[in-house]
């Protein structure tokens, strides 16, 4: 039983690179969220999908896009990176009883 | 203002002691609160769930919650090294969607 998977664990980014972030969950959970978690910051959440086929801005989505390929993956890109993109990436999905969060992306932009 | 605040700590005690965290929140709509707790380098889990006001308990683990205060705490007994970690407090107005989290509080217990 595998939850949330998250792709790659780490990552290291020039300025101005792209790349995205992979999500899937195994446990058909309809919602999907992206947060972002930074020292003294907690947890904020970039883009959420509350169900296949829709996306919605959370508190910080500039300098993202997301994608909802389908019901089980959520993939969040950074199309120009910048070193205030550095943080942790959280995935989560959820059928309503509170959030499972996948182990995380460490992202740095230099 | 933030929505849901949180003493960020650090909060460090000896083994065995009881703990006590808290949070406290504006937004009177909440109506689910959550506990979850994260080790180092690992995302968050899952400790409680509790639904409006009253107390939850699972194992050395008590939630409160106190609406007409808007405040929630977690209670931990016998507190061991295992349980070191940072707790984030969460709650939502509708079934637990969309989340504020609070900003976490980071917990050492000590042997």
């Amino acid at each position: 039983n595998a939850g949330v998977t998250q792709t790659p664990k780490f990552q290291v980014l020039k300025t101005g690179q792209s790349m995205t972030l992979q999500c899937a969950q195994d446990m058909n959970h309809n919602s999907m969220y992206w947060y972002r978690q930074d020292p003294g910051m907690g947890l904020r959440l970039i883009y959420y999908s509350a169900s296949e086929g829709t996306t919605d801005k959370g508190e910080v989505p500039n300098g993202y896009n997301v994608s909802r390929l389908n019901k089980r993956e959520f993939s969040l890109r950074l199309e120009s990176a910048a070193p205030s993109q550095t943080s942790v990436y959280f995935c989560a999905s959820s059928s309503g009883g509170g959030y499972t969060f996948g182990s995380g992306t460490r992202l740095t932009v230099v | 203002q933030k929505e849901v605040e949180q003493d960020p700590g650090p909060l460090s005690v000896p083994e065995g002691a009881i703990v006590s965290l808290n949070c406290t929140y504006s937004n009177s709509a909440f109506q689910y609160f959550m506990w979850y707790r994260q080790y180092s380098r690992k995302g968050p889990e899952l400790l409680m769930y509790t639904y409006s006001s009253g107390n939850k308990e699972d194992g050395r683990f008590t939630a409160q919650v106190d609406k007409s205060s808007k405040y929630i705490s977690l209670f931990i007994r016998d507190s061991q090294p295992s349980d070191s970690a940072t707790y984030l407090c969460a709650m939502s107005a509708n079934g637990a969607q969309k989340l504020v989290f609070g900003q976490g509080t980071r917990l050492t217990i000590n042997p």
